[in-house]
């Protein structure tokens, strides 16, 4: 079956534009989550999802980042204002099962932006 | 606040058995530590999660001592492909949902 995929592969901006990056998670994973990576390190949490609502926002690093997922299932994060320091690795990840953040998570490839 | 420490690097040649050992000193009585492993380019993939002694798949096996305060990924008879970036986590905390990664054992096979 397909898995989880995640649009655009790369994107380029300039520095104050506004971006969209899209996730399509496996069909019936309740739990999804954004993660962003940056060069060298591991994934960092951003937000993660149960169902339509944002159960932890807390790893969002401020109010110019905000992420939906209006219907349950396919998810956007937006970015306002970009900045150079937001080039990263953004990845998106869902799980069958919202209780426990151990159970196994699906990554996407990720969405590669970078802020000129 | 659970945290794990792991070796920045390792090498190691084709065919050979790799361990790669993880400490979590304040695991707790509950949670379950895993392994996840990406390549370059790539999210990272689920191989293993274990709670006590020893668990195998069809790709690792995992040790765990009766302390619970480290653990060791068992790779067998590594490959070329096998060269990735190996992540040891345990939740930060009881109602974690998200994983935290640290900065992982990045594994280099050379043939």
């Amino acid at each position: 079956g397909a898995g989880v995929s995640q649009t655009p592969s790369n994107k380029v901006t300039e520095k104050g534009k506004y971006v969209e990056l899209r996730c399509d998670p496996i069909s019936g994973h309740t739990a999804l989550y954004w993660y962003r990576q940056s060069l060298g390190q591991g994934p960092e949490f951003l937000i993660y999802f149960q169902g339509t609502g944002a159960a932890d926002d807390s790893g969002l690093p401020n109010d110019r980042f905000f992420a939906v997922r209006p219907e349950g299932s396919v998810s956007t994060l937006k970015i306002q204002r970009t900045e150079r320091g937001d080039s990263a690795v953004y990845l998106c990840a869902s799980s069958s099962k919202g209780t426990s953040g151990y159970n196994e998570q699906f990554f996407g490839p990720g969405t590669r932006l970078t802020v000129l | 606040l659970a945290k794990t420490t792991q070796p920045i690097s390792m090498d190691s040649y084709e065919g050979q058995e790799v361990n790669i050992t993880c400490s979590h000193n304040n695991i707790a009585t509950n949670d379950y530590i895993t392994w996840y492993q990406q390549f370059p380019s790539q999210g990272p993939r689920f191989i293993i999660q274990g709670y006590k002694t020893k668990v195998t798949n069809e790709v690792a096996s995992l040790f765990i001592p009766a302390d619970r305060k480290s653990s060791t990924l068992s790779l067998p008879r590594v490959s070329l492909s096998d060269t990735a970036v190996y992540y040891c986590l345990v939740p930060i905390s009881g109602s974690a949902r998200q994983l935290t990664f640290g900065s992982g054992t990045q594994l280099t096979v050379l043939p």
